[in-house]
């Protein structure tokens, strides 16, 4: 299958930082690519259509100037949480797709202080 | 609004003793049906996608199965490895690509 990363892994970091997790498709190439968040024992939960060349399509109720997401090539997306609090802390985990098929990286932990 | 259940939330087994998943889905018009395994701390794991009702596909131990209501994963024979989180996905006609998630089912499998 299709090998999608994300670095870092883990992150820690102070209330009010700004924290970017990268988003890479490995072999193949994304003109789209989808974040996710996901809380302790809860589901996926979509949170932006990240869009080579063009800008994000946020769901309803999620922050666009607080999430900040960049495609910048066809293998990269970016998500900046910025000013990030404790409520911000979760599994984020970013997903291209290969003919309608969705793999996800292996997702970023992070935690606000 | 496309929805997806899933149940049971969780379950456990013996190493040996076979059952089923179940995903129920509500969408307008199904482009597919996706299932993955998710372990803790990690990303899913992409197993099947199913296309339209009486579609079957296996792989090892797993058999997803789909009709216009719902979905089955069958398990058969499990063995402790195959403990993990099984998620459901569908995803609708249409331009999007974008999935709607069901929340899961536990799967513990018990040497």
């Amino acid at each position: 299958g299709a090998v999608v990363s994300q670095h870092p892994s883990r992150v820690i970091c102070k209330s009010g930082t700004s924290v970017k997790i990268e988003c890479r498709s490995l072999d193949f190439q994304a003109t789209t690519m989808f974040w996710y968040r996901q809380f302790p024992k809860q589901s996926l939960m979509l949170m932006a259509t990240s869009n080579e060349g063009s800008k994000a399509t946020y769901e309803q109720g999620v922050e666009k100037d607080k999430f900040l997401i960049n495609h910048a090539s066809l293998t990269l997306s970016t998500l900046t949480v910025t000013s990030a609090h404790p409520e911000d802390s979760s599994f984020y985990i970013c997903s291209a797709p290969v003919a309608y098929t969705q793999y996800f990286g292996p997702g970023t932990r992070l935690t606000v202080l | 609004e496309d929805q997806v259940t899933q149940s049971p939330e969780a379950l456990r087994l013996q190493e040996g003793e076979s059952s089923s998943l179940n995903c129920s889905y509500t969408v307008s018009g199904l482009r597919g049906l996706f299932w993955y395994r998710q372990d803790p701390g990690k990303g899913p794991e992409f197993l099947f996608t199913l296309y339209s009702a009486g579609e079957e596909k296996e792989k090892e131990r797993l058999k997803a199965t789909l009709t216009k209501k719902e979905s089955f994963l069958h398990i058969t024979a499990p063995k402790p490895e195959d403990s993990a989180t099984y998620l459901c996905a569908v995803q609708a006609q249409g331009g999007s690509e974008k999935l709607v998630f069901g929340k899961g089912t536990k799967l513990t499998v018990n040497p």
